[in-house]
């Protein structure tokens, strides 16, 4: 079983709804999550950044983490082409080595 | 965040030799780290770039493989030696201004070996 589980998809959806992205996750050591953006031909681009369980808001995003079920969420409202991509969860734990767990990414298409 | 720059951008190689790619960030930096991503799926840590002492490596990676520099603060090496077919992949660095601060990425090396 991996450390850190996504649904690759496909997931396409029209413009202007609101998308739903999740990673579920075994070690309850991780503490630090992000989602990442990644476009083709380009690295990664932080998204969202959280510590331990609860919401956070930025522009048209969301993330959602709780520790109890191991879930994390990223929520995209009234998307749009431009957010077509693939979508990576990223934990960390509590040592001091820093290290990634990725999951395996979902591409998502938003459809004009 | 900081700006990071890699070089080269892409490269095709011959089956054999050595490339070294080279990572550039506009700020001092505390942690460095090298990935390989294969098309389509998702990064691999290959080791963490340690200023002033030897890289450390996960598993599966080796140092006389994939020998690692880092000089200074802004600055580190990747080298892929002895290159083969199966070491075509994208070679990413990103950085983090500490060991629970998240990593920011350069926009990868493109390599195919024939």
């Amino acid at each position: 079983q991996k450390e850190v589980e996504q649904d690759p998809g496909p997931l396409s959806v029209p413009e202007g709804a609101i998308v739903s992205l999740n990673c579920t996750y075994s070690n309850s050591a991780f503490q630090y999550f992000m989602w990442y953006r990644q476009y083709s031909r380009k690295g990664p681009e932080l998204l969202m950044y959280t510590y331990s369980s609860g919401n956070k808001e930025d522009g048209r995003f969301t993330a959602q983490v709780d520790k109890s079920s191991k879930y994390i969420s990223l929520f995209i409202r009234d998307s749009q082409p431009s957010d077509s991509a693939t979508y990576l969860c990223a934990m960390i734990t509590s040592s001091n080595t820093g290290k990634l767990i990725f999951g395996q990414g979902t591409t998502l298409q938003v459809k004009p | 965040s900081a700006v990071i720059s890699q070089k080269p951008s892409r490269d095709i190689c011959q089956r054999g030799t050595s490339l070294t790619i080279q990572c550039q960030v506009d700020s001092q930096v505390t942690m460095m780290f090298w990935y390989r991503q294969q098309p389509g799926q998702s990064l691999t840590l290959i080791a963490t770039a340690n200023q002033g002492s030897e890289a450390t490596y996960e598993s599966g990676f080796v140092i006389d493989k994939f020998p690692i520099s880092r000089p200074n603060l802004t600055f580190s090496t990747l080298t892929v030696s002895n290159m083969s077919p199966e070491d075509s992949s994208i070679y990413l660095c990103s950085v983090a201004r500490g060991p629970n601060q998240p990593q920011h990425f350069g926009d990868g090396t493109r390599l195919s070996i024939l």
